[in-house]
């Protein structure tokens, strides 16, 4: 299994500021993935975070709105820039351990509840 | 990837079996069926995984007919505390590469 430490857990912030999130695995992983879960809504996938070059983004998101970094195996950041009101979610990492083989399962940490005002 | 398609919600009672089923007409020969679960301000956690006929953990049962078009997570006595969304996702591989495909989900709701 793999520990996720995100932070923050949560925060408030004013609209047109950007905020960096946090992802810290116990353990070396492979593959490491950010989520948006908008309110009462299921999650979305926002890109994959690719250790030592470009994230991959999915349809719909956008570099300059969703920076991210993956300096190593452990660690990973997403940033949402020029929040809007629109980008109040939780935000969510999730990885898979190296061992592709041998594990079924993503692990995902406790997320981030953003709220823009 | 495969869509699929779950009830929005259901209903359940203290130690009933609540099964629910999802639908994936157009699953890939490839294709795993995995279920989710998510508790209110957590993360999603992996329940159970399987290719085709029945898969049984401590937790659930995964029931998938031949076809694979279609496959039933089943909770044997609930108790208040399973009280969660089910995602079922369908996908390339054991793992499918980490990158998971999210629906709608199912909200299941426990009362005592």
């Amino acid at each position: 299994s793999a520990v996720i430490s995100q932070k923050p857990s949560r925060d408030i912030c004013q609209r047109g500021t950007s905020l960096t999130i946090q992802c810290q695995v116990d353990s070396q992983v492979t593959m490491m993935f950010w989520y948006r879960q908008q309110p009462g809504q299921s999650l979305t996938l926002i890109a994959t975070a690719n250790q030592g070059s470009e994230a991959t983004y999915e349809s719909g998101f956008v570099i300059d709105k969703f920076p991210i970094s993956r300096p190593n195996l452990t660690f990973s950041t997403l940033t949402v820039s020029n929040m809007s009101p629109e980008d109040s979610s939780i935000y969510l990492c999730s990885v898979s351990p190296t061992e592709r083989q041998l594990n079924t399962e993503a692990f995902f940490g406790q997320g981030t509840r953003l709220t823009v005002v | 990837l495969a869509k699929t398609t779950q009830p929005i919600s259901m209903d359940s009672y203290e130690g009933q079996e609540v099964n629910i089923t999802c639908s994936h007409n157009n699953i890939a020969t490839n294709d795993y069926i995995t279920w989710y679960q998510q508790f209110p301000s957590q993360g999603p956690r992996f329940i159970i995984q399987g290719y085709k006929t029945k898969v049984t953990n401590e937790v659930a049962s995964l029931f998938i007919p031949a076809d694979r078009k279609s496959s039933t997570l089943s909770l044997p006595r609930v108790s208040l505390s399973d009280t969660a969304v089910y995602y079922c996702l369908v996908g390339e591989g054991p793992n499918q590469g980490g990158k998971l495909i999210f629906g709608q989900g199912t909200e299941l709701s426990v009362k005592p």
